[in-house]
């Protein structure tokens, strides 16, 4: 079946760190790749997406690239700041019948101090 | 609402108790989605509505667990005999279209549910 394997946490950063969270992937076919992130008090948003092997999604600073040979979709910020804390989530939807059916990660916890 | 509401927020429900979970998806998306998510661990899908017809409901841990949306809009998750184990986060989801693959799918805040 289909699976995704996040980096544990929590991860502590200093402000202006740079971030990874690794997400390794198993999945039939050609899966799309998301991550979502959770703030405090608040449900799930989508922050990037990719839907095809080598493209690279990007939002609000934070950047991710679908990787087949690896089945990777590690994201990464060259400079974190204090309102980036939050948990994130890596999840993947397959291709073909079922394709509406999210599979998520464990989740990180992300804290970045000043 | 802009975005999708769930209700209650929060419940406590002693064990044995029926609950019942409403989620209003974003106006005029066709399909919703519920997740159950325990502590520390992701969502796990648990049913997928398009419309009123509900598609697949492969994720139901058990036949305690109900789910419905007749009139295609507001969605209705009912755990009957609730017990320990249920206690999770309850995430209702809902997208404009038929949430094939690479789709925006957008979630509410979430309903906590603590059995005791």
């Amino acid at each position: 079946g289909n699976s995704v394997t996040q980096m544990e946490g929590p991860v502590t950063l200093s402000e202006e760190a740079f971030l990874t969270i690794n997400c390794t992937y198993t999945a039939t076919g050609y899966p799309s790749l998301f991550w979502y992130v959770q703030y405090p008090g608040e449900g799930l948003q989508l922050l990037l997406k990719a839907t095809k092997a080598d493209d690279k999604g990007s939002n609000k600073g934070f950047e991710a690239t679908y990787r087949k040979e690896t089945t990777s979709f590690h994201l990464e910020k060259g400079s974190v700041q204090v309102s980036d804390s939050a948990v994130y989530f890596c999840a993947l939807s397959a291709s073909g019948a079922g394709s509406y059916q999210l599979t998520f990660g464990k989740g990180t916890k992300l804290s970045v101090i000043p | 609402g802009a975005g999708v509401s769930q209700s209650p927020r929060y419940k406590v429900a002693k064990r044995g108790q029926d609950v019942a979970l409403r989620c209003d998806p974003i106006s005029g998306h066709v399909s919703l989605f519920w997740y159950q998510q325990a502590l520390g661990q992701g969502p796990e899908f648990l049913t997928y509505f398009q419309n009123e017809a509900q598609l697949d409901k492969s994720g139901l841990p058990s036949d305690r667990f109900f789910a419905e949306r007749p009139e295609g809009s507001v969605s209705t998750l009912k755990i009957q005999r609730t017990q320990q184990e249920d206690s999770a986060v309850y995430l209702c989801a809902s997208s404009l279209d038929r949430g094939t693959g690479g789709n925006t799918i957008y979630f509410g805040e979430g309903s906590w549910l603590t059995v005791v």
